[in-house]
């Protein structure tokens, strides 16, 4: 099975902060990753899809790239919604797992 | 605009079985896969497994074959995933999501307590 490590588990910054989050496979996984923002007592909303590309309706200052084993995600300048987790998603030979998570706090 | 409207709480004993729905409203319901992915209190996101109505083929990962069954009716574009021999680690809230690599559409989660 393939493994997947977010880094930082948390993440403290405040609002207009540029911050990134990263997420590491166990084995290459090409350029399928996914990126999601869940709030608290809500379902996870896709931000990213296939590592870099922005699903529709998702600000443009969410941002994600890398290939193989490491992605980033990149939020330019938070915004007062952008206070949530993130999670990052593999897909591999039509089996998929979750990063641990990164809550993202208020300074 | 695509919807997934799942069943709603459920308290169950330790050693039964519980049996979720997601029906789907709009798009169309044999063109993806329907994926069941469950996150216990305070914890991160686990697949569990999916169903692509197409081929009409189920696909979990280890940990949970043996114990859930995800089936789908194409005519009532309804999805349905069941566990069996349930655990208080069990206890969580359940999602169907739509999608290929990446899941698209959410359903608003079912809550699932297991206790005696």
């Amino acid at each position: 099975d393939i493994q997947m490590t977010q880094s930082p588990s948390t993440l403290s910054a405040s609002v207009g902060d540029r911050v990134t989050i990263t997420c590491r496979a166990s084995q290459s996984i090409s350029s399928w990753l996914a990126w999601y923002q869940q709030k608290a007592g809500k379902a996870p909303k896709l931000l990213i899809y296939k590592a870099s590309s922005l699903e529709r309706g998702v600000p443009s200052r969410f941002s994600g790239s890398g290939s193989g084993t490491e992605f980033t995600l990149t939020i330019s300048s938070l915004q007062p919604d952008d206070f949530a987790a993130y999670y990052c998603q593999q897909y591999n030979n039509y089996t998929y797992s979750f990063g641990q998570g990164t809550k993202l706090e208020i300074k | 605009q695509v919807q997934l409207v799942q069943s709603g709480a459920e308290v169950k004993k330790p050693g039964s079985t519980v049996k979720v729905s997601c029906k789907a409203f709009g798009g169309t319901f044999s063109s993806y896969a329907i994926k069941w992915v469950r996150q216990a209190p305070g914890q991160g996101l686990e697949w569990m497994g999916d169903f692509i109505p197409f081929f009409g083929t189920a696909k979990y990962p280890q940990k949970f074959q043996g114990r859930v069954t995800i089936t789908a009716d194409e005519f009532t574009s309804t999805g349905y995933m069941e566990l069996s021999s349930l655990r208080s680690e069990d206890t969580a809230v359940y999602y169907c999501a739509r999608g290929g690599a990446a899941l698209d559409y959410w359903g608003q989660g079912t809550l699932v307590t297991v206790s005696s």
